[in-house]
């Protein structure tokens, strides 16, 4: 199989704090991930692809300094949610590729973020 | 523009009854589809996929979905729901080099004895 675990799986902060999502393949590698975002009873949102070694690409509309991410291994992918409000509350998931198979997206858990 | 639509926000079905949910897409190219099923919290679990091939699709769970490239649609449908059933069920159309999905409002199941 292919598992992505994501962690924490629930986080309460504060307004004002910085909070750090991971995603990690725990038994493939990963050269590209995908950060999601759902509100509640709706869909999901892509916020950016984030490739090993690069710069993440943002989808129109999110703003790259208040959603840090980092690539920097084939096993992790890291979102950072800076300086967080209570509208940045969502529930965060990400999922991986296979390097070298595009056939599937492998999701994580997800992870409830409260701003309060 | 590449969409997905599921038309349906909430169904309520009989244990035992059939289902079908809807999903209709809009997209450029050649289209992946997937559909997957979401339990309240959770992550998404993958019922199944269609990149080519035979339209009718098996997949997880006793579900299976057929492709209608005329129609530019990919429901889902299993013969007899169980309660366990009762999900959130997202459909998503992507392509390409890579996984990147453009996703469906979703559909909610309730299932009722």
């Amino acid at each position: 199989g292919a598992v992505v675990s994501q962690h924490p799986s629930r986080v309460i902060c504060k307004s004002g704090t910085s909070v750090k999502i991971e995603c990690r393949s725990l038994d493939f590698q990963a050269t590209t991930m995908f950060w999601y975002r759902q509100f509640p009873k709706q869909s999901l949102m892509l916020m950016a692809t984030s490739n090993e070694g690069s710069k993440a690409t943002y989808e129109q509309g999110v703003e790259k300094d208040k959603f840090l991410i980092n690539h920097a291994s084939l096993t992790l992918s890291t979102l950072t949610v800076t300086s967080a409000h209570p509208e940045d509350s969502s529930f965060y998931i990400c999922s991986a590729d296979k390097t070298g198979m595009n056939t599937e997206a492998f999701f994580g858990q997800g992870t409830r973020l409260t701003v309060v | 523009a590449q969409s997905v639509t599921q038309p349906d926000i909430h169904i309520t079905v009989s244990e035992g009854a059939s289902l079908e949910l809807r999903c209709n897409y809009s997209y450029g190219a050649t289209p992946y589809l997937f559909w997957y099923v979401q339990s309240p919290g959770q992550g998404l679990q993958l019922l199944l996929k269609y990149f080519s091939g035979d339209t009718l699709v098996q997949g997880i769970k006793g579900f299976e979905a057929e492709f209608k490239r005329s129609q530019s649609s990919f429901n889902l449908r299993k013969p007899s729901v169980h309660w366990s059933d009762a999900a959130e069920y997202f459909c998503a159309v992507g392509g390409g080099a890579t996984n990147k999905l453009i996703f469906g409002t979703g559909t909610l199941l309730a299932v009722q004895p």
